[in-house]
């Protein structure tokens, strides 16, 4: 499968320290986009890198990429209750299906 | 109110039956898609359209069908032929073209079985 895996499943911290996710994948990609989902409601796109990039930024948000290692990671930083929600890697490949490959996703939980 | 919408929230199905869940979008995208999301799990590609009149499978077509009629409406249709079909339903659309950029989301319908 090309699904990308999120580590860790889940995780849980205070609110204000800081949040980390990571996701890897297996096949060369074009881009790499992380979404968020509150539960039993649709996904939100946060923030897409491309794979000639290394590092992006938006607001709290932080995310690396590593096309070496296939690998991603998303930052964010002082928490709030409200980023509590399951947050998910999505890939576009390099050739072949034009299409998202979703990994299985990171449930963060923040406590107030 | 731009956006997509589906409906109905919550959709019950009887053994052999065909239900039909609708997804309707006003963001003048070109594509479309539909996934399935079961419990825990990230989301599987039912079917993608990229264009009106056009569509592709994903990876679990087997036991649902789409059409494209319209730019703005991608519906599924569950059929009988679904054996396990209680999952949570995403349609999503993107602009459309060579590479895939944001995809918007729909809220999602339930589908559960009597």
């Amino acid at each position: 499968s090309q699904q990308g895996e999120e580590d860790p499943q889940a995780l849980s911290i205070q609110e204000g320290e800081n949040a980390t996710m990571n996701c890897s994948y297996k096949t060369s990609i074009n881009n790499l986009q992380w979404y968020r989902q509150n539960s039993g409601r649709g996904l939100v796109h946060l923030i897409l890198i491309r794979s000639n990039e290394r590092e992006k930024h938006s607001g709290r948000l932080r995310v690396t990429l590593d096309t070496s290692k296939k690998s991603s990671s998303l930052l964010i930083t002082a928490s709030r209750a409200a980023d509590t929600a399951s947050y998910f890697c999505a890939t576009l490949l390099q050739t072949g299906a034009n299409n998202l490959f979703f990994g299985t996703g990171t449930r963060l939980t923040v406590i107030p | 109110d731009g956006g997509i919408t589906q409906s109905p929230k919550y959709l019950f199905r009887k053994e052999g039956q065909n239900v039909t869940l609708s997804c309707e979008q006003n963001l003048n995208h070109d594509a479309m898609y539909w996934y399935r999301q079961d419990p825990g799990q990230g989301l599987r590609l039912i079917y993608y359209s990229q264009i009106v009149n056009d569509f592709q499978k994903g990876d679990i077509a087997e036991g649902y069908s789409v059409s494209r009629e319209k730019k703005e409406s991608f519906p599924l249709t569950v059929t009988s032929a679904q054996k396990n079909p209680t999952a949570f339903y995403l349609c999503a659309s993107s602009i459309g073209g060579q590479d895939i950029e944001t995809q918007y989301f729909g809220p999602g319908t339930r589908l559960l079985v009597l």
